[in-house]
């Protein structure tokens, strides 16, 4: 089955700065990438998506990559504020998948410093 | 308003004692999902539900069971068979259709008395 992979587990930025977020998957078939949001306690909420027949996708301080040969997609957090203080999580499907299941990466804890 | 709808919104659980997790969607989705989270990791699949009657097993099915008998419902029970029980559990939903974002409740936290 899919596996994914997310780097780093917790990354400190500072306010402003840019914060990159990378998940590696291992099935070549998986064509639909979402991200999503977590704060503490809520739910998971969905930032950005991205299919595999797209390379990039910006969404005002949110872009996400996509590099199909090398099996791996990127999240980019730009002029981070305090609110981008959450867990982001990575997940990939591909078209076979029973269920439409997606498949998380592990999360990834980020902290905007003022 | 449409949404996916959890309650309740914490539980307690005795020993040997089954509870049943409550999830309603007016989204018109097919499928609905189960997921587990432990403090600081990731989401883990219990249990996920394509079509009306029918469920298939996640990831870490074991202590857990579920049924669909309506479309816009989908209960998941803890049993007692499950030793560790105490997590966020989320429960999310999505249009059949391959591409398209999982939508999830505000989940459910559940404790060990």
């Amino acid at each position: 089955g899919e596996n994914v992979e997310q780097h780093p587990s917790t990354l400190s930025v500072q306010e402003g700065d840019s914060a990159v977020i990378k998940c590696t998957y291992s099935d070549s078939a998986s064509n639909y990438f979402p991200w999503y949001k977590q704060e503490l306690g809520k739910r998971p909420q969905l930032i950005i998506d991205i299919r595999s027949n797209v390379g990039e996708k910006k969404d005002q301080r949110i872009a996400v990559t996509l590099n199909k040969t090398a099996k791996h997609f990127s999240l980019h957090i730009t002029e981070t504020q305090p609110e981008d203080s959450a867990v982001y999580f990575c997940a990939a499907s591909h078209p076979q998948a029973a269920g439409n299941k997606l498949t998380f990466g592990g999360g990834t804890r980020v902290l905007v410093k003022p | 308003d449409g949404g996916i709808t959890q309650s309740p919104k914490y539980l307690f659980r005795k020993e040997g004692q089954n509870v049943t997790l409550s999830c309603e969607q007016n989204l018109n989705h097919d499928a609905m999902y189960w997921y587990r989270q432990d403090p600081g990791q990731g989401l883990r699949l219990i249990y996920y539900s394509q079509i009306v009657n029918d469920f298939q097993k996640g990831d870490i099915a074991e202590g857990y069971s579920v049924s669909r008998e309506k479309k816009e419902s989908f209960p998941l029970t803890v049993t007692s068979a499950q030793k560790n029980p105490t997590a966020f559990y989320l429960c999310a939903s999505n249009p059949w259709d391959n591409g398209q974002p999982q939508h999830f409740g505000d989940g459910t936290r559940l404790s060990i008395l």
